[in-house]
């Protein structure tokens, strides 16, 4: 399979406790988005990496919210002291850009289902 | 900012029949507008864009969607529904002027009936 993949596919954590994900685009792609949907919305932006820079971050991106993309490839997405308010699913997307042409389609991995309970 | 509004929680329609799902949206400048469907337990999958050129535009199983600059619309239409294409289905708009994400709306579910 080459699309994107999310690893676990599902997370259930106490409050408090720290958890991390992890998310491999498509490997030629050179764009990486973060993305958090809740039951009976759509996706709403988390943040962004063009190769390994950080972009863009969304104010949703609280202070216990960190993403990196170390080597340009993979990404992860950690949340600290997690809260029943961060039970969503989180959707990782890719996409192949050329400079600021933002014109092509992302690609989404399945999402980590996170539970905190 | 740019946004996106569907303003049909629930489409239903019979199986055979035409089907439309509507989409508007709002963004200074010409929208890069998307549609993805998304499957239960399933990731997002593209279905058509709009970045520029003919305003029909064709994508995968079937589906098509017209840009309307002056109604500000992109909705998304298939001549004969299938059961198969129940699913929740999502429109998103880029404003192309800057290194923006990709803007959803709520989603609509489409339920098709045999």
């Amino acid at each position: 399979d080459t699309g994107v993949s999310q690893d676990p596919r599902h997370k259930i954590t106490k409050r408090g406790q720290n958890v991390t994900f992890r998310c491999d685009p498509i490997s030629e792609h050179n764009r990486l988005y973060w993305y958090r949907q809740t039951l009976g919305q759509g996706p709403e932006f988390l943040t962004y990496f063009q190769n390994e820079a950080q972009l863009e971050k969304s104010r949703l991106l609280s202070d216990r919210f960190s993403a990196e993309r170390p080597k340009g490839s993979f990404s992860t997405l950690e949340i600290q002291r997690t809260e029943q308010g961060d039970s969503a699913m989180y959707l990782c997307a890719s996409s192949l850009g050329q400079g600021r042409r933002m014109n092509t389609e992302a690609f989404f991995g399945q999402g980590t289902r996170l539970t905190v309970v | 900012a740019q946004s996106v509004a569907q303003p049909e929680d629930q489409v239903n329609v019979a199986e055979g029949n035409p089907l439309t799902v509507k989409c508007t949206y709002s963004v200074s400048g010409n929208p890069y507008l998307f549609w993805y469907v998304q499957y239960p337990n399933r990731g997002l999958q593209f279905l058509l864009k709009y970045i520029t050129g003919d305003n029909l535009v064709k994508g995968s199983y079937g589906f098509e969607a017209e840009f309307n600059k002056s109604q500000t619309s992109f909705h998304l239409k298939k001549p004969s529904a299938l059961v198969s294409d129940s699913a929740l289905y999502f429109c998103a708009v880029r404003d192309p002027s800057g290194n923006t994400p990709l803007v959803f709306g709520k989603g609509t579910r489409l339920s098709v009936i045999a």
